[in-house]
């Protein structure tokens, strides 16, 4: 069964450095998203993807995150100035086959927890 | 504004009773879509189910079902004859469609279970 991917499983990383999370959503959608889950707290919309370009994106999607589709599988979630408050798990989600809709649902990577010191 | 509402933070169930999660949501919009999700202790995120606001019949999937009712904005998930297994963070969340035509997922702050052998 095809499934999203998402490469490092942890990320350690020093304050003010850049990082980049990378996920291979399931083959065939066209809808992509980033969410993050603070320790211990709920899941939390970053941002959506489609045809090229950011559809919608949360507040906390500020410019120190951007999104890119570099190739045709490749979906990366880059923090350019990390800070200890982005501490989290990232998840990665996909849905929408072609000529489907988005409201197909979301299925999740297994997430990268990234640890900012 | 969309919002999903968990009132149990943690609930302890011996195994083999049966166990009700609870999720209460709020939005303007009549069209919807409700899901619940399971996170188990190694992080991921794994889809259980997807309503959408038009189909109010409740479903059951092996020791699963959902009580999906529109006139008190619930959709409740019961867990029949527990197994450690179940022992989980479940979330339940709402998408809309947004203005900018993508789906977001809005998260409850999830409910931890523990199933004590």
């Amino acid at each position: 069964e095809p499934e999203v991917t998402q490469t490092p499983s942890h990320q350690v990383t020093q304050m003010g450095q850049e990082v980049i999370l990378r996920c291979v959503p399931i083959s065939n959608h066209l809808y992509f998203y980033w969410y993050r889950q603070i320790l211990g707290q709920k899941v939390e919309f970053l941002v959506s993807f489609y045809n090229n370009e950011i559809s919608e994106k949360s507040e906390i999607f500020d410019d120190q995150f951007s999104v890119e589709r570099p190739d045709g599988s490749n979906f990366t979630l880059k923090i350019r100035s990390t800070k200890l408050e982005d501490s989290a798990m990232y998840f990665c989600a996909s849905s929408g086959r072609a000529g489907g809709t988005s409201t197909d649902t979301q299925y999740f990577g297994p997430g990268t927890r990234l640890t900012v010191l | 504004a969309q919002k999903v509402t968990q009132a149990q933070t943690e609930i302890s169930v011996v195994e083999k009773e049966d166990v009700t999660l609870d999720c209460v949501y709020e939005t303007r919009d009549t069209t919807y879509y409700l899901f619940w999700y399971k996170q188990p202790p190694s992080g991921e995120l794994v889809f259980l189910i997807r309503r959408n606001s038009f189909d109010e019949q409740n479903e059951i999937s092996g020791r699963y079902s959902w009580n999906f009712q529109k006139s008190t904005s619930s959709f409740n998930f019961t867990i029949t004859a527990s197994q450690v297994v179940d022992s989980a963070v479940y979330f339940c969340a709402l998408s809309v469609l947004s203005g900018a035509g993508s789906y977001q997922l809005t998260f409850g702050k999830g409910t931890k279970l523990s199933v004590i052998p």
